[in-house]
C-alpha cells in the first residue's frame, strides 16, 4: 500500500528565506510519481511541483524545488526566497495503483506561515 | 476555461438528510474521484470513476454513493447525512494515462458541507 507521511504540522519562517517542507512516502511500486499541492486560504488546490520515480534530475518549478532522494523515499518541497503569499497549507501526494487504477494519496499536509 | 466545477459551494444539511453534490469537467477526462479534507488528515479518496459508467471505492467510501452516467459528470451522493460527514469535498479529475505517472489532478473549488 502506498502512504505518505508530512511530520511538520506547521512551520514558520520569515520572508524571503528559504524553506524546506518535509515528505516520505512508502511503496512497493517501481514507477510511481510524486506531487507537491498548495492550499492556500481561498482553499482551491494548486498544483506547485511533479517528480518521477525515474527522473535524475530533481524537479524545478520556478522558486520551488523537489529534493528527491530515492533510496530514502523522501521528497522534500523547498521554496527559495519566501514571500508572504507562500502562507498555505502544503500537501505531498503520491501517484499509486489501488485497485487495478491510479489515484492520488495525500499526506496530512504542513501549514506553511510566512512572517514579515 | 471551466475547469472542473463543483456545486454547491456550501451546504448545510440535517441528520438524516441526503444530498448530492455535483462535479462537472470539460476537459474530456477519463478519470474523476471525490476526496474529503478533514483537519490533519489531508485529503482522503471516498469513490473513483475510470470512465463513464464505472466506479469504484476509495479508501473512505461508507455513507456515500456515486454515479458517472456521462463523462463529464461525477455525482456524489450522501443518503441519510451523519455529523461525521461534516466535512469540505472535493472533485478531481485526470487523463486516464494508465500506465503514465505525471499525471496531475485538476480540482474543483470544494464544498464545504455542515451536518448538524
Amino acid at each position: 500500500a502506498q502512504k505518505i507521511t508530512q511530520t511538520q504540522p506547521g512551520m514558520f519562517v520569515q520572508e524571503k528565506e528559504a524553506v524546506t517542507l518535509d515528505c516520505t512516502y512508502d511503496t512497493s511500486d517501481q514507477s510511481y510519481g510524486l506531487f507537491w499541492y498548495k492550499q492556500p486560504s481561498s482553499g482551491e488546490m494548486i498544483f506547485l511541483i511533479y517528480q518521477g520515480s525515474y527522473d535524475e534530475q530533481n524537479a524545478t518549478e520556478g522558486r520551488y524545488s523537489l529534493n528527491f532522494q530515492k533510496a530514502r523515499k523522501s521528497a522534500n518541497l523547498v521554496i527559495s526566497a519566501s514571500q508572504l503569499g507562500d502562507s498555505a497549507m502544503y500537501f505531498c501526494a503520491m501517484r499509486g495503483i489501488i485497485q487495478g487504477a491510479q489515484k492520488l494519496v495525500f499526506g496530512q499536509g504542513t501549514r506553511l506561515t510566512i512572517n514579515p | 476555461n471551466a475547469g472542473v466545477t463543483q456545486t454547491p459551494k456550501f451546504r448545510v444539511l440535517k441528520t438524516g438528510q441526503s444530498m448530492t453534490l455535483l462535479c462537472a469537467q470539460d476537459m474530456n477526462h477519463e478519470y474523476m474521484y471525490w476526496y474529503r479534507q478533514d483537519p490533519g488528515m489531508g485529503l482522503r479518496l471516498i469513490h473513483y470513476s475510470v470512465g463513464e459508467g464505472t466506479t469504484a471505492k476509495g479508501e473512505v467510501p461508507d455513507g456515500y454513493n456515486v454515479s458517472r452516467l456521462k463523462k463529464q459528470n461525477f455525482l456524489l451522493g450522501l443518503e441519510s447525512a451523519a455529523p461525521s460527514q461534516t466535512s469540505v469535498y472535493f472533485c478531481a479529475s485526470s487523463y486516464s494515462a494508465r500506465h503514465s505517472t505525471n499525471e496531475k489532478l485538476f480540482f474543483g473549488s470544494g464544498t464545504q458541507l455542515s451536518v448538524l
